[in-house]
């Protein structure tokens, strides 16, 4: 059964703190991983990896895909509170559908 | 942003009454997908549609009901509402998963049965 598995589920940190959130999957045939940034509405896109481009950055945002051992991280430098949000990761392969794993909460406090 | 949108994006209903949703797009892509986001589940799919009149069930589909008659409708029944179908429901739109294109997502729509 195919399943994305992220951790931690919850994390607090201060301005300016780096945080690495992690994703890890089991997938038929991956085609892809994606990251979202979820706050009060819907999820909006950040990332997308596979396998011609295995690591993304965007300011402060950067993303790594390891194929091998099949999982992806997502960093931010720099915390700032608006960083605050759930962070979900998605995973496509065979059944041309997204999985998404539960989450991490992000709270960054001032 | 991508066209998409969600209509009611608030609904309180009574258990045992019908409630459909709906999700418009103006992008013209092919699939569409109905997710429904509870805490600790993260996003399940319900139903997907891959083109007018072809739709698939997902993981939680069981008291739900899709059709696609257009290409930028997608709409989402659920026929006799029960307390459980509480959540918030994302619309999602690709234009084709074999070309590995990210996902769009429409704003939501909060679902209460009461």
């Amino acid at each position: 059964e195919d399943k994305v598995v992220q951790s931690p589920l919850s994390l607090v940190v201060h301005e300016g703190d780096t945080v690495t959130l992690n994703c890890s999957y089991e997938v038929t045939n991956f085609r892809s991983l994606l990251w979202y940034k979820q706050e009060k509405k819907a999820p909006t896109f950040l990332f997308m990896l596979t396998s011609s481009g295995i690591e993304k950055k965007s300011g402060r945002l950067s993303s790594i895909l390891d194929k091998k051992e099949l999982f992806s991280i997502l960093n931010i430098t720099a915390t700032q509170t608006g960083d605050s949000a759930v962070y979900l990761c998605a995973v496509e392969g065979t059944t041309d559908k997204l999985i998404f794993g539960t989450g991490t909460r992000l709270q960054v406090f001032p | 942003d991508a066209g998409i949108t969600q209509s009611p994006r608030h609904k309180v209903t009574e258990t045992g009454t019908p409630v459909t949703l709906r999700c418009h797009q103006t992008e013209n892509h092919r699939y569409m997908y109905w997710y429904r986001q509870d805490p600790g589940h993260g996003l399940r799919l319900i139903h997907y549609s891959y083109g007018v009149k072809d739709t698939d069930k997902g993981e939680v589909s069981d008291g739900y009901s899709v059709s696609r008659s257009k290409t930028e409708d997608f709409l989402l029944t659920l026929e006799s509402a029960t307390s459980s179908q509480t959540s918030v429901y994302f619309c999602a739109i690709t234009r084709d998963p074999q070309m590995n294109t990210e996902a769009f997502f429409g704003q939501g729509t909060r679902l209460t049965v009461v």
